[in-house]
């Protein structure tokens, strides 16, 4: 069964600093990968994502991410965190079909 | 409007009642979903329609009934819940292209319930 295992529910970073959000699947076919950013009492928002091509993906506000598929990897990065990056990230992969995984979240706080 | 929309936002009532959330999207999509979100919980997938006809029920409790009348607006009738339903209920689109492949979901900014 396809899994999403995001390591470390919540993750602190000080403005200015790196942001780097860990995300690994478990797929037997090469997925499509996806993050979603999630505002207080708002739904989803996507990010960036990977379905074929180029294993490095930019996504909007500053945000990438890298597919690594000897790693089975698909880590969120952003150089430089601004306060309004903080927010809930969710980490989602899709194998066929009309079926999403999505993990578990993190929460990320950006302190000035 | 644009987007994916949801009504009501807040949701409160009582285990007796019967309500219906409701879901509309604009973007020309043919396919939705229906998540809950629970703290501290992955999203769980609880109804997809492709074309209008369910494709997926992940054992959701008979008390949740999706309908689904067109291609652009899906529902979720609810009936004699518990306390444990409540959370964030969440609607979202995509476009399928060929029976294997979906692309990214877009979603709408969510239900919140309270079951009392």
């Amino acid at each position: 069964a396809q899994s999403v295992t995001q390591l470390g529910s919540h993750v602190s970073v000080s403005e200015g600093a790196l942001v780097l959000l860990r995300c690994n699947y478990s797929s037997s076919v090469p997925p499509y990968l996806f993050w979603y950013v999630q505002y207080p009492n708002q739904g989803l928002q996507l990010l960036l994502k990977y379905t074929t091509g180029a294993t490095l993906v930019k996504g909007i506000n500053g945000f990438e991410a890298e597919f690594k598929k000897s790693e089975t990897s698909f880590h969120l990065t952003k150089p430089s965190a601004h306060m309004s990056d903080a927010a809930e990230y969710f980490c989602a992969v899709s194998e066929s079909g009309n079926q999403f995984y999505f993990g578990t979240g993190t929460s990320l706080t950006v302190i000035p | 409007e644009t987007g994916v929309t949801q009504t009501p936002r807040h949701l409160v009532m009582g285990m007796t009642n019967k309500k219906s959330l409701k879901c509309e999207q604009h973007l020309g999509h043919n396919a939705m979903y229906w998540y809950k979100q629970s703290a501290k919980k992955p999203l769980e997938l609880m109804f997809v329609y492709s074309l209008e006809e369910r494709v997926e029920n992940n054992s959701v409790p008979s008390r949740f009934s999706p309908e689904c009348p067109n291609s652009s607006h899906l529902f979720l009738h609810l009936h004699t819940l518990q306390p444990e339903d409540s959370a964030l209920y969440l609607c979202a689109s995509s476009q399928v292209f060929r029976a294997e492949v979906s692309y990214e979901q877009y979603f709408g900014p969510g239900t919140r319930l309270t079951v009392t």
